[in-house]
């Protein structure tokens, strides 16, 4: 099966600087690789995502880059603000109404 | 956008009991949920794959017998944790996968939260 790993599991950056969450996955036939934000006591909400037949997708402060060869794909956030202070997972699936895999989540603090 | 919802959103019982928990897509059909558990700061385990019409799929090491999962309509599936002990305590999630996306994003619920006393 799939096999989803995640770095790092904590972050703390400065409001306005950049963060960088880093994701390897193990299965060459997953296609769709989601980020998800999780803010305590409440559901996943996807925050953008990324197919395999794209190398780099962005919704303006966020950025997801994705390396099929390597196996590997990023979530890239800018101009950090307070309230992007949560817990992120990165995902892989087969698409095609599959399951998810999930990587084991980064704390990310956006220290005011 | 589509939309998960979960009852309830917590629920406290005691050890051997039974807790059923409710998963509904309020704006689209979904033949098929997923239920996920997660522990405090770690990540969603798949659970199972609630499939309406026909037997819910088990992730190995999960106990059948012990989550009842019932996907009674289109846009319900339902989640039992029977005789429940402390160490079923946890935050119960559910997704679906929606056409209206394509067939690729999943939208989750806002969890359920399971303390066994």
């Amino acid at each position: 099966g799939e096999n989803v790993e995640q770095h790092p599991s904590t972050l703390s950056v400065q409001e306005g600087d950049s963060a960088v969450i880093k994701c390897t996955y193990s299965d060459s036939a997953s296609n769709y690789f989601p980020w998800y934000k999780q803010e305590l006591g409440k559901g996943p909400q996807l925050i953008i995502d990324i197919r395999s037949n794209v190398g780099e997708k962005k919704d303006q402060r966020i950025a997801v880059t994705l390396n099929k060869t390597a196996k590997h794909f990023s979530l890239h956030i800018t101009e950090t603000q307070p309230e992007d202070s949560a817990v992120y997972f990165c995902a892989a699936s087969r698409g095609n109404f599959n399951k998810f895999y999930f990587g084991s989540g980064t704390k990310l603090n956006v220290k005011p | 956008g589509a939309v998960v919802s979960q009852h309830p959103s917590w629920v406290i019982c005691k050890s051997g009991t039974s807790v059923k928990i409710e998963c509904r897509s309020l704006d689209f059909q979904a033949t098929t949920m997923f239920w996920y558990r997660q522990f405090p700061k770690q990540s969603l385990m798949l659970m199972a794959t609630s499939n309406e019409g026909s037997k819910a799929t088990y992730e190995q090491g999960v106990e059948k017998d012990k989550f009842l999962i019932n996907h009674a309509s289109l846009t319900l599936s339902t989640l039992t944790v029977t005789s429940a002990h402390p160490e079923d305590s946890s935050f119960y999630i559910c997704s679906a996968p929606t056409p209206l996306a394509g067939i690729y994003e999943q939208y989750f619920g806002p969890g359920t939260r399971l303390t066994v006393t």
